[in-house]
């Protein structure tokens, strides 16, 4: 099992402060890596897939990079609406999918 | 606009079994791999299974494996996930999310549910 270590555990900035999330995986996922966020009582919503590719809708203050083991969730500007939890997930080797335990990004 | 509406949780002893339905509108059903995603209370999220547009294919977590199944009926909209032998550890909210790619599925996804609360407790 490919295993994912998101760090910081906790993040706390201000809005309009830039944020950057890791993600490590214990072996190559190549670009296979996704990010979603997760706000208390909701669902998540998928923000990035193969490391670097915003999904639909998503606003351009968040990017995604990296490759092989080492990935980063870059949120260039704040917005109140940004803090919330967010979770990497490996799909190199499906159907073993995977999650990182999360960071949460709370505000300063 | 796509919704997928959970539902069939809820409180059962260990050692029994529940259905989860998840009703999709929105989209073209048919045309997509589904999957099952859970979250235990307060930790993070567990792939859970995934069943081909055509219902022909399915894949499980070895937490799950022999115990739970997944199925879909394309002409009623509607995703399924059958759980036997539950254990206290199955305990989560379980969401229906749809697969971002039709036919093929790249187990990202793009679409979920509100999600369903089962407590496995006796």
């Amino acid at each position: 099992e490919i295993v994912l270590t998101q760090s910081p555990a906790t993040l706390s900035l201000s809005p309009g402060e830039r944020a950057t999330l890791s993600c490590r995986a214990s072996q190559s996922v190549s670009s296979y890596l996704a990010w979603y966020q997760q706000k208390p009582g909701q669902a998540p919503r998928l923000l990035i897939y193969d490391a670097s590719n915003r999904a639909t809708g998503i606003p351009a203050r968040f990017s995604g990079s990296g490759s092989g083991t080492d990935f980063t969730l870059t949120i260039s500007t704040l917005e109140p609406e940004d803090f919330a939890v967010y979770y990497c997930q490996q799909r190199s080797n499906w159907p073993s999918i995977t999650f990182g335990q999360g960071t949460r990004l709370e505000i300063k | 606009q796509v919704q997928l509406v959970e539902s069939g949780g809820g409180v059962v002893q260990p050692g029994r079994s529940l259905r989860l339905s998840c009703a999709a509108s929105g989209f073209t059903f048919s045309s997509y791999p589904m999957h099952w995603v859970r979250q235990a209370p307060g930790k993070g999220l567990e792939w859970v299974a995934v069943i081909s547009n055509d219902g022909r294919d399915k894949h499980f977590a070895d937490s799950v494996k022999g115990r739970f199944t997944i199925s879909r009926d394309n002409s009623k909209n509607t995703l399924y996930l059958q759980m036997n032998s539950l254990r206290a550890e199955d305990t989560a909210v379980y969401y229906c999310a749809r697969d971002q790619t039709v036919r093929a599925a790249d187990y990202y996804f793009d679409s979920w549910g509100q999600g369903t609360l089962v407590t496995v407790s006796s």
